[in-house]
């Protein structure tokens, strides 16, 4: 299994500014991800990200924006930059370790107001 | 048309009903995830399948791989059972991503 902590759990942040969210895994793993949870909306992944190399991005999310850092296997940021009240959002990480097929793993999340 | 749909999208039962919660996908996967999320966001992995079913206490868990089709089940609802649960599949698209449904929230009264 994995246990994951993700900080801050909650933020309510002024537009504009940024907020830089933590994943702490308590084992060595090779990606992890970043997801998006819209008010109301089933999870969306941002990025895929490999130690070692810059993350993946999926199609409508883009570094500038989302900047992510993977300085070691057991450990990740997610940036949300400038951001606006669209940002407003719970954030989570993921991990996946193999095991009888491939378990998926969660952080706690981070509910992200933006006003 | 959403790649996994779950139905209902709420519900709401009194303590003690027999729940069953549904899942559909249109893609090819290599497992099945059934997960539970509470209020405050975070996500704790219930079931990971591929095959048959699966039992954890109250839950019991099923896919049916011709059909495309699962369904979670609780037994002797409780309160404390009041949740988001999503389902998610696991695709093969270069790399393997979880795609997710867009949650049913279950209400259990008491």
């Amino acid at each position: 299994s994995a246990v994951i902590s993700q900080k801050p759990s909650r933020d309510i942040c002024q537009r504009g500014t940024s907020l830089t969210i933590q994943c702490q895994v308590d084992s060595q793993v090779t990606m992890m991800f970043w997801y998006r949870q819209q008010p109301g909306q089933s999870l969306t992944l941002i990025a895929t990200a490999n130690q070692g190399s810059e993350a993946t991005y999926e199609s409508g999310f883009v570094i500038d924006k989302f900047p992510i850092s993977r300085p070691n296997l057991t450990f990740s940021t997610l940036t949300v930059s400038n951001m606006s009240p669209e940002d407003s959002s719970i954030y989570l990480c993921s991990v996946e370790k193999p095991g009888q097929g491939t378990e998926a793993f969660f952080g706690q999340g981070t509910r992200l107001t933006v006003v | 048309k959403n790649e996994v749909e779950q139905s209902p999208q709420n519900l709401t039962a009194q303590e003690g009903e027999f729940i069953t919660i549904n899942c559909s996908y249109s893609v090819g996967i290599s497992a099945l995830h059934w997960l539970q999320q509470h209020p405050g966001g975070g996500i704790v992995s219930l079931f990971m399948l591929s095959s048959g079913k699966k039992k954890h206490g109250r839950l019991i868990a099923t896919i049916n791989i011709q059909e495309k089709h699962s369904s979670l089940h609780i037994t002797a609802s409780h309160p404390r059972d009041s949740a988001v649960y999503i389902c998610a599949v696991s695709i093969i698209q270069g790399a393997q991503k979880l795609v997710f449904g867009q949650g049913t929230r279950l209400t259990i009264n008491p």
